[in-house]
């Protein structure tokens, strides 16, 4: 089936640490998004990408880092420079071609830090 | 710019009432519009969007959207809620095909036996 997938669902993270969420997509979008999401609140972009090797700062983009070296893959890196990653963090992707593009989620990853 | 604002983060309505959970947005060009719904622990899962075409919007499990240009909004309503209605509704705007997508904070749907 198409879709997004994350890995890992759950991830617990020591101080000081780097950690890498991992998202692909078969649906052959061209987007792909970084959500973090805090317990009772809305969506924050942390990074985007429109095309291969090229992504773009969102809203919240410090401590944390992209790579878009494939199409179907955007693994975002939580590094140790975040000083606050506990949250629940959700890949998207949208096609850029149709109108009023969609963007389609994973089933999110949770982030703790112990 | 763009940004939305969902009224009440929170909404209670029985089984078998009324669902209405308010959106309104601001945007410099005609928007694109959309309402998500998050069940606990999982993704988003788009319940229906706008994309200027009738201003009236069905989407799945009975849900529907009126696009009101003169109100900014875009209320989610659906006839009669049912248990599994039960979640968060995110309401988001995007402006151009190739443009960031903002989302509101969300409102809680409770519903009650």
């Amino acid at each position: 089936d198409g879709g997004i997938t994350q890995s890992p669902k759950y991830l617990f993270r020591k101080e000081g640490q780097n950690v890498t969420l991992s998202c692909e997509q078969n649906l052959n979008h061209d987007a792909m998004y970084w959500y973090r999401q805090d317990p009772g609140q809305g969506l924050r972009l942390i990074y985007y990408s429109q095309i291969v090797n090229d992504f773009q700062k969102g809203d919240i983009a410090e401590g944390y880092s992209v790579s878009r070296e494939k199409k179907e893959s955007f693994p975002l890196t939580v590094t140790s420079a975040q000083k606050n990653p506990t949250a629940f963090y959700l890949c998207a992707s949208s096609s850029l071609l149709s109108s009023g593009n969609t963007i389609y989620f994973g089933e999110g990853s949770w982030l703790t830090v112990v | 710019a763009q940004s939305v604002t969902q009224l009440g983060s929170h909404v209670s309505v029985s089984e078998g009432a009324l669902v209405l959970l308010r959106c309104n947005y601001s945007s410099s060009v005609p928007p694109y519009l959309f309402w998500y719904v998050q069940y606990p622990n999982q993704g988003l899962q788009l319940l229906l969007k706008y994309t200027s075409a009738a201003t009236l919007v069905k989407g799945i499990n009975g849900f529907e959207a009126e696009f009101k240009k003169s109100e900014t909004s875009f209320h989610l309503t659906k006839p009669s809620a049912h248990m599994s209605d039960a979640a968060e509704y995110f309401c988001a705007v995007r402006n151009t095909n190739a443009g960031k997508s903002t989302f509101g904070d969300g409102t809680t749907l409770t519903v009650k036996p």
